[in-house]
């Protein structure tokens, strides 16, 4: 069974912090992606990686970084937290030699930034 | 145009009904298809894949337009159960996998 995890479900960050999200996945997936998901807006790509040290950006990047120092561990990056950045946080993974380009996702963080 | 569209619903069903949520996409050259449904609270999770020729599983049947560009999933007998957001998503094509979502319908049933 394909496992995600997240390092927060909970996170209350204050304006101007750095905050870091981390994420973690057991199957050897090539591919992690961040998405953030609002009410009304529903779910929007921030970033993904398709390898160790590769990043692209998704719709929604201003304002996030990430690393990929690791295969298993993608990290999603608030150099400095704004309140428009309170969203719930899903990162996900896929295995490119899937057919069905499935993605996992983990449970979610829900940031606050106060 | 939005890429991925669907009705946010909610859907108020009583049990057993059938319900059939639609969905339409703007992007011809989209390769895959799915529904992922998300309980309250929760991530989502891949529900069915889509095929051309359409399919099923159980009580959940999900048929393809390409020609229309719309997706559509069928529940039957519905159960409480069901009760979630399905989200309609589209793979445009790339190896990556980068799927767009639309933004989910709720369906709610009631005993």
């Amino acid at each position: 069974d394909v496992k995600v995890t997240q390092s927060s479900r909970y996170l209350v960050k204050r304006t101007g912090e750095k905050v870091f999200l981390e994420c973690v996945q057991d199957m050897d997936h090539e591919n992690m992606f961040w998405y953030r998901q609002d009410p009304g807006l529903g779910l929007r790509l921030i970033y993904f990686s398709y390898d160790v040290k590769m990043k692209e950006k998704g719709d929604i990047p201003e304002g996030y970084s990430v690393s990929r120092e690791k295969k298993e561990r993608f990290s999603l990056i608030l150099e400095s937290a704004s309140t428009n950045q309170t969203s719930m946080y899903l990162c996900a993974s896929r295995g490119v030699d899937s057919f069905s380009y499935e993605q996992y996702f983990g449970p979610g963080t829900r940031l606050t930034v106060t | 145009r939005k890429e991925v569209e669907q009705d946010p619903g909610p859907f108020n069903v009583p049990e057993g009904a059938t319900v059939a949520f639609n969905c339409t996409y703007s992007n011809s050259a989209s390769q895959s298809f799915f529904w992922y449904r998300q309980d309250c609270r929760k991530e989502p999770k891949l529900l069915m894949s889509v095929y051309s020729s359409g399919n099923e599983d159980g009580r959940f049947t999900a048929q393809l337009n390409r020609a229309s560009q719309y997706i559509s999933l069928l529940i039957r007998d519905s159960k409480l159960s069901d009760s979630a957001t399905y989200l309609c998503v589209v793979n445009v094509g790339g190896s990556q996998g980068n799927l767009i979502f639309g933004k989910g319908t709720k369906l709610s049933v009631k005993p």
